[in-house]
């Protein structure tokens, strides 16, 4: 069974700041990784997805995430934060039996001006 | 505009009642996937749908059913409602390994 780990539940960055986000899992098989990001009252919008092809993705708004199988990590970046940033991230695994996923609790981005 | 559609946008009622929760995947998108979103659970997958045969259970409740109609659209069913099935209800649709969110059901049980 698979199950993501997000480190950090609040992350709180000033404009024009590396974001970091931190993300863990554990498949008994090679995963499918995602990011979403979910903005206030909003559904659930696809960032990135690594399904084991390049280690580095590269995603929508500026994100990237890198792949590394030995620290079983999917950490999320980008360079220099700005104000429409702040929204909820989740990681999420998949594996390719069923795509179903299992998220990580979230972590909640707040951008200081 | 993820092209999932997801109605009602907002659903209140009262404990005990029976509501259905309606999902319109992607166009081509065989596959329908059901997630609840609660403060206290975080996201949690329910069930998933493949051309209308029942592909993968999660964490679904025995009072909570689905079904997938030769339209592809996707019906969740909540019953005998309690005050802890309010939460967030989300459909996703893929047609392998990248699922697309719909903008959710709000369910508030009173």
């Amino acid at each position: 069974a698979q199950s993501v780990t997000q480190l950090g539940s609040h992350v709180s960055v000033s404009e024009g700041a590396l974001v970091l986000l931190r993300c863990n899992y554990s498949s008994s098989v090679p995963p499918y990784l995602f990011w979403y990001v979910q903005y206030p009252n909003q559904g659930l919008q696809l960032l990135l997805k690594y399904t084991s092809a390049a280690t580095l993705v590269k995603g929508i708004n500026g994100f990237e995430a890198e792949f590394k199988k030995s620290e079983t990590s999917f950490h999320l970046t980008k360079p220099s934060a700005h104000m429409r940033d702040a929204a909820e991230y989740f990681c999420a695994v998949s594996e390719s039996n069923d795509y179903k996923l299992s998220f990580g609790a979230g972590t909640t981005v707040t951008v200081r001006a | 505009d993820s092209g999932v559609t997801q109605t009602p946008k907002h659903l209140i009622t009262a404990t005990g009642q029976r509501v259905t929760l309606r999902c319109s995947p992607r166009s081509g998108d065989l596959s329908v996937y059901w997630y609840q979103q609660s403060l206290d659970q975080g996201l949690q997958f329910l069930i998933q749908y493949y051309n209308g045969e029942e592909r993968a259970k999660g964490n679904i409740l025995e009072r909570f059913s689905a079904q997938q109609f030769p339209d592809l659209h996707s019906e969740l069913n909540l019953s005998s409602l309690e005050l802890g099935d309010s939460a967030l209800y989300f459909c996703a649709s893929s047609v392998q390994d990248t699922q697309y969110f719909g903008p959710g059901t709000r369910l508030t049980v009173l």
